[in-house]
C-alpha cells in the first residue's frame, strides 16, 4: 500500500558532523511533507516542511531536499548537537476527502559526544 | 499561544477497565487528530475530528472512540483495556484550511497509558 518509509532505522552521528536522514514517499500526487522531531518522553516537534512545488528549503541549521522524480525527501542538520538526538519522522500530507498526515516509521539519531 | 494540552499525562489501569483522554487543542485549531505510539512502532493513526465530525478512522477495534466538542476540545476513550493498549496516546491539532500546508499538526506531549 502506500507508505512514506525511511531508509535507515538508526544514525549514530560525530558531534559537529552533519546528519542527513532519508525518506522515501510512495504516492507522487503527495503536495506537502514535514519532518518532525520526538525526544525522550515527548511529544513529535514541527522541524520543517517543504511544498512539492519546491526542491529545498532552509530552516535553522537544517535543511530539507525533495526530489520528486525519484520520491525522496531527506533532512540535513548541521554541525549536529547532543541535543539533536531524538527519532526523526518524515511526513505526508495527501488529500483523502480530508486532509491526512501518514508518518513514516522515524530514524533514532545518537550523536557521539 | 498555548499548544496542545493533554490531561491527563500518566496513567495506570488494569485490565477490562476503560480510559478517557482530553486533549484541548491550540487555539483557532478546528480540527483534531489521535494517534497511538507503542515502543519500536512508529505513529498509528486513530481518528480525526472536525466540527463535532469524525471524518477519517485508522484500522483500530471499536473500543477505541472519541469525540470533539463544539469549543474543539476533544476527548477520545477506550473500553475494555488490553495489556496492549498500552501506549503513548498523542493528540495534533490544525488549522485545517484547506490546503496541504494549512494542515499540519501540532503534538501535545501525549498521554501515558500503562495497563496492567
Amino acid at each position: 500500500g502506500e507508505s512514506v518509509g525511511l531508509h535507515l532505522p538508526t544514525l549514530s552521528v560525530q558531534e559537529g558532523d552533519n546528519s542527513i536522514i532519508n525518506c522515501a514517499y510512495s504516492n507522487s500526487a503527495s503536495d506537502y511533507f514535514i519532518w518532525y522531531k520526538q525526544e525522550s518522553g515527548k511529544g513529535p516537534q514541527f522541524i520543517i516542511d517543504i511544498r512539492s512545488n519546491m526542491d529545498k528549503r532552509q530552516g535553522q541549521r537544517v535543511t530539507v531536499l525533495l526530489n520528486k522524480t525519484v520520491k525522496h525527501l531527506s533532512l540535513q542538520i548541521a554541525a549536529t548537537q547532543p541535543g539533536d538526538s531524538a527519532v526523526y519522522f518524515c511526513a505526508e500530507n495527501r488529500n483523502t476527502g480530508g486532509f491526512k498526515t501518514i508518518f513514516g516509521a522515524g530514524t533514532r539519531l545518537f550523536v557521539k559526544a | 499561544k498555548a499548544g496542545v494540552t493533554q490531561t491527563p499525562r500518566y496513567l495506570i489501569k488494569t485490565r477490562g477497565q476503560q480510559v478517557t483522554l482530553s486533549c484541548s487543542p491550540i487555539s483557532g485549531h478546528r480540527s483534531v487528530s489521535w494517534y497511538q505510539q507503542t515502543p519500536g512502532q512508529g505513529l498509528q493513526f486513530l481518528f480525526e475530528y472536525f466540527s463535532e465530525t469524525q471524518r477519517n478512522k485508522g484500522n483500530f477495534p471499536g473500543r477505541f472512540s472519541g469525540r470533539q466538542f463544539s469549543n474543539s476540545r476533544s476527548e477520545m476513550n477506550v473500553s475494555t483495556l488490553e495489556l496492549g493498549d498500552s501506549a503513548l496516546y498523542l493528540c495534533a491539532s490544525s488549522l485545517d484550511l484547506r490546503t496541504a500546508s494549512g494542515n499540519t499538526i501540532y503534538f501535545g506531549e501525549g498521554s501515558w497509558l500503562t495497563v496492567v
